[in-house]
């Protein structure tokens, strides 16, 4: 039911820069806020990202959310072995009566 | 430190209903400032929304589990439950339950559940 884009991998080295890219449409990321969650293995999800760029406390701000139209995008920089892990984002969906809408997922994995 | 605890059967038989409550210690479950949610993840897959309840009791559910789920609240335990009726293999997953806030997403999870539904 996925209507959030997310690719299914990224990849990157210890201390690189990385993206994770979050596609949606007009009635979700468009005209709601984004959030974005961690799940490490075997865990339950994590908060990392909420209002489209907020951080919640004791997230490092290694992590940052951005938002343009109808698409956000997750940035990790200075990668460490520990953010190798499953990133979803999140949104309200307008249509019908309503409802929260993730991402497919993306499988970070670090080299 | 709020912390939210589910429980209930780990296994089900298709056809029947599955039955999952989330205890909420630490914290209100009446602060009419948080939501509270259902999510659930397939094996090997991604992330579900089920659906939320608010401590007046209204919901709002995903659209191709509605006509299948309830979620309701009991304040005076300070637990909210789920239904899902109609159990086929398709619902095996771990269940999770959340605490919500408006604009922001879901802030504290428990650690989930895993439900089998056998045939």
């Amino acid at each position: 039911q996925s209507v959030l884009t997310q690719p299914p991998s990224a990849a990157g080295t210890p201390g690189q820069r990385v993206t994770i890219s979050c596609s949606g449409s007009g009635s979700n990321i468009g005209s709601n806020y984004v959030s974005w969650y961690q799940q490490l293995p075997g865990t339950a999800p994590k908060l990392l990202i909420y209002r489209n760029y907020q951080r919640p406390s004791g997230v490092p701000d290694r992590f940052s959310g951005s938002k343009s139209g109808t698409s956000a995008s997750l940035a990790i920089s200075g990668l460490r072995s520990e953010d190798e892990a499953d990133y979803y984002c999140a949104s309200w969906d307008d249509s019908l009566s309503g409802f929260v809408i993730f991402g497919g997922g993306t499988k970070l994995i670090v080299l | 430190q709020v912390q939210l605890q589910e429980s209930g059967p780990g296994l089900v038989k298709s056809s029947q209903t599955l039955s999952l409550t989330c205890t909420v210690s630490g914290g209100s479950i009446s602060n009419p400032d948080y939501y509270w949610s259902w999510v659930r993840q397939h094996p090997g897959k991604g992330l579900e929304w089920i659906g939320y309840i608010y401590y007046s009791g209204t919901t709002y559910y995903n659209p191709s589990l509605k006509s299948r789920v309830t979620i309701s609240v009991d304040t005076s335990k300070n637990q909210f439950s789920l239904k899902v009726s109609s159990l086929t293999v398709a619902d095996t997953a771990m269940y999770y339950c959340a605490r919500g806030a408006f604009d922001v997403g879901m802030d504290v999870w428990g650690q989930g559940t895993t439900v089998t539904a056998s045939s």
